[in-house]
């Protein structure tokens, strides 16, 4: 499917569980970002990554971890999971500006419940 | 520090009127505003955006009007639609490829 999944698009998991969230775009656009939704809060800069091996850390990196071995694939994992952690997550993908581009193209989110 | 608001969480607006959103931000540094459309279990999509060398950008039933002086830019649906009914955030960008966002506002454009 060409564009930009996630998955699983629903999780349930437990406090403490290591978690990991999936996301693969066909665009081979640079950039890649993980973003989290919270109600009162807007969407809030998890990571980014430039490049394949170039990851950085957003506004609210803590009790996250991301890689990039691969242009296409920019998983999230929580490596401990708490209940502050019950977000619905968004991956999103663009090109650089040094493009003139600035939008970026969201997938479609997952909705994680840490119980 | 929210460098981006959107202060009215909700707007109800009636078929066919406009709708206006509004967003604010501290920043001076932003040089590039971008509007984003949000449905339920949906991902955001890009709606429309502005350079800071302008003061408005138009797209069918959109315009985005940014002030930086007041440090404020809006976006103006017109003829509202029910189809518009979503959640609206404003992000902007510093001249890096990293989008700050605001809160969001939810519109609900009833018949």
């Amino acid at each position: 499917d060409a564009g930009i999944t996630q998955s699983p698009r629903y999780k349930i998991t437990e406090t403490g569980r290591q978690v990991t969230l999936m996301c693969h775009q066909t665009w081979s656009h640079s950039y890649m970002f993980w973003y989290r939704q919270d109600l009162g809060h807007g969407l809030r800069l998890i990571y980014y990554s430039a490049a394949a091996d170039i990851t950085d850390k957003g506004e609210v990196p803590d009790g996250y971890v991301v890689s990039r071995s691969k242009t296409e694939n920019f998983p999230l994992t929580l490596e401990s999971a708490t209940r502050s952690q019950t977000s619905v997550y968004f991956c999103a993908s663009s090109e650089s500006i040094m493009m003139g581009v600035y939008e970026q193209y969201f997938g479609p989110g997952t909705r994680l419940t840490v119980t | 520090d929210q460098q981006v608001k959107q202060n009215s969480p909700s707007l109800s607006v009636q078929e066919g009127r406009i709708s206006i959103l509004n967003c604010d931000y501290t920043n001076s540094m932003f040089d590039y505003f971008l509007w984003y459309k949000k449905y339920p279990a949906e991902g955001p999509t890009f709606l429309i955006s502005i350079s800071s060398i302008k003061d408005k950008n138009e797209d069918g039933r959109f315009t985005v009007f940014l002030n930086k002086s007041a440090k404020h830019l809006s976006l103006h649906i017109v003829p509202s639609q029910p189809g518009d009914s979503a959640v609206y955030f404003c992000a902007a960008s510093a001249g890096t490829d990293k989008l700050i966002f605001g809160t969001g506002t939810r519109l609900q454009v009833f018949p």
